[in-house]
């Protein structure tokens, strides 16, 4: 089966640093995305891993770790307009379906 | 370089009814793919085309389908629509380069069965 866990929802502090975990099961594997997804609007893409390690994108940064099935988006200096759904999604079956997972709701506050 | 379109936005229909929902991807980008975002269920992929030819499909019912023409314009249908298929409804066209594949989503057609 295919199953991608995120928490539900985080709140942080303007200025800090936050940290939205995901983890993934999925049949075969051709690469992880995150995503943006403000109310209301359409996904925008952050960042793409598909190989093991830490990819560093100005505020944000993503991290893979394909052994564990496991992926991180790091967000710095959070601002108000960071508030938003984090989406994360797994290309599966050696370059076939997007497998999206449920969404971590970020609520950052002043 | 234009962004994915989708028509129409918003669209309000009755149980029974069909809908045909349309899809402008970016230029250049033969791939296009459909979902389906509710607030319980989240993004699910409702299918793929390329190159006028469904590449993969979702778990969805025979009541939805699509097709995708030479320009790689897409539409999707669903057909005696149920009160459930209420959603926003995501088109993506996605670009392939070096750094893998992208996907860049539309501003989504809502569709509120009533």
């Amino acid at each position: 089966g295919q199953n991608i866990d995120q928490p539900t929802e985080m709140t942080a502090t303007e200025g800090a640093i936050v940290q939205i975990n995901c983890t993934y099961q999925t049949s075969g594997f051709n690469g992880l995305f995150w995503y943006q997804q403000h109310a209301g609007e359409a996904p925008t893409f952050l960042s793409y891993n598909v190989l093991d390690g830490l990819e560093e994108k100005g505020r944000f940064s993503s991290f893979l770790s394909r052994s564990k099935g496991y992926s991180y988006l790091l967000l710095k200096e959070l601002q108000m307009k960071d508030s938003a759904s984090y989406l994360c999604a797994v290309r599966d079956n050696y370059g076939q379906n997007f497998v999206f997972g449920p969404g971590t709701r970020l609520s950052v506050l002043p | 370089k234009a962004g994915v379109t989708q028509t129409p936005r918003y669209l309000i229909k009755t149980r029974g009814q069909q809908v045909t929902l349309s899809c402008s991807p970016i230029s250049g980008h033969r791939s296009v793919s459909w979902y389906q975002q509710t607030p319980g269920q989240g993004l699910q992929f409702l299918f793929e085309y390329f190159s006028e030819t469904q590449r993969n499909k979702g778990n969805f019912p025979g009541r939805f389908s699509g097709r995708q023409f030479s320009n790689s314009r897409s539409e999707m249908n669903v057909s005696t629509l149920e009160l459930g298929d209420s959603a926003l409804y995501l088109c993506a066209s996605t670009m392939t380069t070096g750094a893998g594949d992208t996907q860049y989503f539309g501003p989504g057609t809502r569709l509120t069965v009533l």
